[in-house]
C-alpha cells in the first residue's frame, strides 16, 4: 500500500519556540494532504487541508497564524507550530490522498504521527 | 449533518473469540466508508474500505465489514481475534467528490485477554 512518512516522530521543545513537522508521500504524488490533531483517548480532529501550490484551508477554530502549513511539492507538506505552548502538546498526524486509488481518490493514507511535547 | 458514531468505547474479548465493532453514520451523499486501526503511539492503518458494489468487504488481517444502507451501519467483524489485534479502531466516512471532509468516529478500544 501507499506509504506516508512523518518526521520527526517525537519532539520536545521549550515554550515559545517553533517546531516544524514534515509529511511525505513516498510512493505517490499527493496534491492534497491533511493535518490532524489527536488528543489522548480521543479521535482525530481535522486541522487543515493542505493543497499543493496554494494556501491551506483551515478548519473552524484552528489558528492559521499558529499552525503554518506549506505544501511546496507534490510529496511534501510541512506543519510549523509557531511560538509553541504547553497546550499545543499533542499527537499530530498527517494524511495524503492518493488520487490513483478509489473512484475519486478518496482513500487517505496516514503517517505514523508526531508526538509533540512543549515544556 | 455528517457524523460517525461508534457506540462502544471499549470492548474486551477473549483470544479466539469473534469480534464485532459497531459503526453508524449519518452522511448526506453516498458514503465512502473506512475502518482504520491504530496501535498505541502509532498512526492509522487502513483495514478496509467500501465505495460501492458488494456490501461485504474483505480487508487485511482477517477483518471484514458489511455495509447496510437501511441501517446506516458499517460494522467491522473478525471471526477469531488474536492478541495482536488489541488496538484502537476508528470508523470513518467520506470524503466524496463534493468535499474533503473526512469524519471519524470516536474510536473503540479493543482489549484481548488470553
Amino acid at each position: 500500500g501507499a506509504v506516508v512518512s512523518q518526521h520527526p516522530s517525537r519532539v520536545i521543545c521549550k515554550s515559545g519556540t517553533s517546531v516544524k513537522i514534515e509529511c511525505r508521500s513516498l510512493d505517490f504524488q499527493a496534491t492534497t494532504m491533511f493535518w490532524y490533531r489527536q488528543f489522548p483517548k480521543q479521535s482525530l480532529m481535522l486541522m487543515a487541508t493542505s493543497n499543493e501550490g496554494s494556501k491551506a484551508t483551515y478548519e473552524q477554530g484552528v489558528e492559521k497564524d499558529k499552525f503554518l502549513i506549506n505544501h511546496a511539492s507534490l510529496t511534501l507538506s510541512t506543519l510549523t507550530v509557531t511560538s509553541a505552548h504547553p497546550e499545543d502538546s499533542s499527537f499530530y498526524i498527517c494524511s495524503a490522498r492518493d488520487p490513483g486509488r478509489g473512484p475519486n481518490g478518496e482513500t487517505q493514507y496516514f503517517g505514523p504521527g508526531t508526538r509533540l511535547l512543549v515544556l | 449533518a455528517q457524523s460517525v458514531t461508534q457506540p462502544d468505547i471499549h470492548i474486551t474479548v477473549s483470544e479466539g473469540a469473534s469480534l464485532e465493532l459497531r459503526c453508524n453514520y449519518s452522511y448526506g451523499a453516498t458514503p465512502y466508508l473506512f475502518w482504520y486501526v491504530q496501535s498505541p503511539g502509532q498512526g492509522l492503518q487502513l483495514l478496509l474500505k467500501y465505495f460501492s458494489g458488494d456490501t461485504l468487504v474483505q480487508g487485511i488481517k482477517g477483518f471484514e465489514a458489511e455495509f447496510k444502507r437501511s441501517q446506516s451501519s458499517f460494522n467491522l467483524r473478525k471471526p477469531s481475534v488474536h492478541w495482536s489485534d488489541a488496538a484502537e479502531y476508528f470508523c470513518a466516512v467520506g470524503p466524496s467528490n463534493t468535499g474533503n471532509q473526512f469524519y471519524f468516529g470516536t474510536g473503540t478500544s479493543l482489549t484481548v485477554i488470553p
